[in-house]
């Protein structure tokens, strides 16, 4: 069974820095692309940043861009988004989601881990 | 950066009711659109890539269509299951924008 575990989710003050984690069982986590996807309370879903299959050409969305890097772990089936300079704006409950082989959509998400970024 | 429209924001429907949702893409995306469905709490589930390919265990009353600009996603009688949020997106090139989501609600 495909299983995707965020984790490392907490609250944050502004201008500080957390480091997310997604850790996969149940498929080759080499095989896919991986992407962080965020939903701000009461908001819709934004595409935050992709990597693929051998963690080479990370893409980020402008909003994140300079501030969060993605990267993943093939030892550890995990894959990470470090964060920096924090924002209130980047409070949100973030998803993990690996993209379907040959395609491209996401197959399978987590269950998300939430980021609170207060005073 | 592609602009990815959906409407209506909002629809309120009964069981039984036929209903569709738009998204339109701001430039051609070929086929390179999914919908996913998302309950309150729920993390995002896929229910069609590629415009119309029903992911494997969606029911048969769920459909999609188009290619370019413009597409659907249909339920042909909805179900007390069915009422959540829909949203479209394109992986046609990064960044991956979704619409802004269509909240289905019991009329």
């Amino acid at each position: 069974e495909v299983q995707l575990e965020e984790s490392g989710g907490s609250v944050v003050r502004p201008g500080g820095s957390l480091r997310l984690s997604c850790t996969v069982s149940g498929f080759t986590f080499d095989d896919h692309g991986m992407n962080w996807v965020r939903q701000a309370p009461g908001k819709g879903l934004e595409w935050v940043s992709g990597i693929n299959w051998n963690g080479g050409s990370p893409v980020y969305a402008d909003s994140v861009k300079g501030r969060f890097t993605i990267s993943r772990d093939k030892a550890k089936n995990t894959l990470y988004l470090q964060m920096h300079s924090l924002r209130a704006e980047d409070t949100a409950m973030y998803y993990c989601a690996r993209e379907r082989l040959l395609e491209g959509d996401f197959d399978h998400w987590g269950q998300g881990t939430l980021v609170t970024v207060s005073s | 950066d592609i602009q990815m429209t959906q409407s209506p924001p909002t629809l309120s429907a009964s069981v039984g009711d036929r209903v569709t949702i738009t998204c339109r893409a701001s430039q051609r995306i070929d086929n390179w659109l999914a919908w996913y469905q998302q309950k309150p709490g729920k993390a995002p589930k896929i229910l069609v890539y590629k415009a119309f390919n029903l992911e494997s265990g969606v029911p048969s009353r769920f459909s999609a269509r188009g290619s370019g600009t413009e597409f659907t996603l249909t339920i042909s009688s909805l179900q007390p299951d069915d009422f959540a949020t829909y949203y479209c997106q394109h992986y046609n090139i990064y960044p991956y924008t979704f619409g802004q989501g269509t909240k289905l609600e019991i009329k």
